[in-house]
């Protein structure tokens, strides 16, 4: 099976700016998270869409934000960009059957804010 | 919510020499335990995982060991090689009473471990 892709791979924004990132799950998937990494808080998480449902919140302001579509890809969207926003964001893809979902990750989008 | 705290920060070792991470989680309703490994510039990758009915997992050189009493769980490298060196997550999560989780991973801080040839 083809792995977690995430597009673009590699962005840069000036702060005010928005920005869309895109995520497709391993086929068969239904359930993707989002993953903030930084050098200094770590990874965090963002959300979290099983089945177009947005099913879990992490603790970041509004201005993030994304779907699903039913094909299960993902989409993120990042308002208003500070420059705190720079970061690599993840996501992971897992499916619902079993005791637990293991989460694969995507390869990340490096987003620089300027 | 769910906080992990990941010890140490940072661990170097020779080659062939063992390497444990230790980690502690705060909700003890949390059942799911998995490990990744990040090398420089690529995807965290799972690496073992462990769920709360159980105690202790191995994959080769690689263990992870749950006390749940102690909400602490930490994973063995045995025989490191240099191609261990990374940064190692230790993560946790709750999965419902159905089986279905939530999603959401809470991470630890990360331990980058290096392993001198």
């Amino acid at each position: 099976k083809a792995g977690v892709t995430q597009t673009p791979r590699y962005l840069i924004k000036t702060r005010g700016q928005q920005v869309t990132l895109s995520c497709s799950p391993i086929s068969g998937h239904r359930s993707v998270s989002w993953y903030q990494q930084t050098p200094g808080q770590g990874l965090q998480f963002l959300f979290e869409y099983f089945s177009e449902t947005q099913r879990n919140k992490g603790n970041f302001p509004g201005r993030f934000s994304g779907r699903q579509f039913s094909n299960s890809r993902s989409e993120m969207n990042v308002s208003t960009l500070e420059l705190g926003d720079s970061a690599l964001y993840l996501c992971a893809s897992s499916s619902p059957t079993g005791l637990a979902e293991t989460q694969y990750f995507g390869p990340g989008t490096r987003l620089l804010v300027l | 919510g769910e906080n992990v705290e990941q010890h140490p920060s940072t661990l170097s070792v020779q080659e062939g020499d063992s390497a444990v991470i230790k980690c502690t989680y705060s909700d003890s309703a949390s059942n799911y335990f998995p490990w990744y490994k990040q090398e420089l510039g690529k995807r965290p990758q799972l690496i073992i995982d462990i769920r709360s009915n159980v105690g202790e997992k191995k994959d080769q050189r690689i263990a992870v060991t749950l006390n749940k009493t102690a909400k602490h769980f930490s994973l063995h490298i045995t025989e490191t090689q240099p191609e261990d060196s990374a940064v190692y997550f230790c993560a946790a999560s709750l999965t419902n009473a159905g089986g279905t989780s939530y999603g959401k991973l809470t991470f630890g801080q990360g331990t980058i471990l290096t392993v001198h040839p």
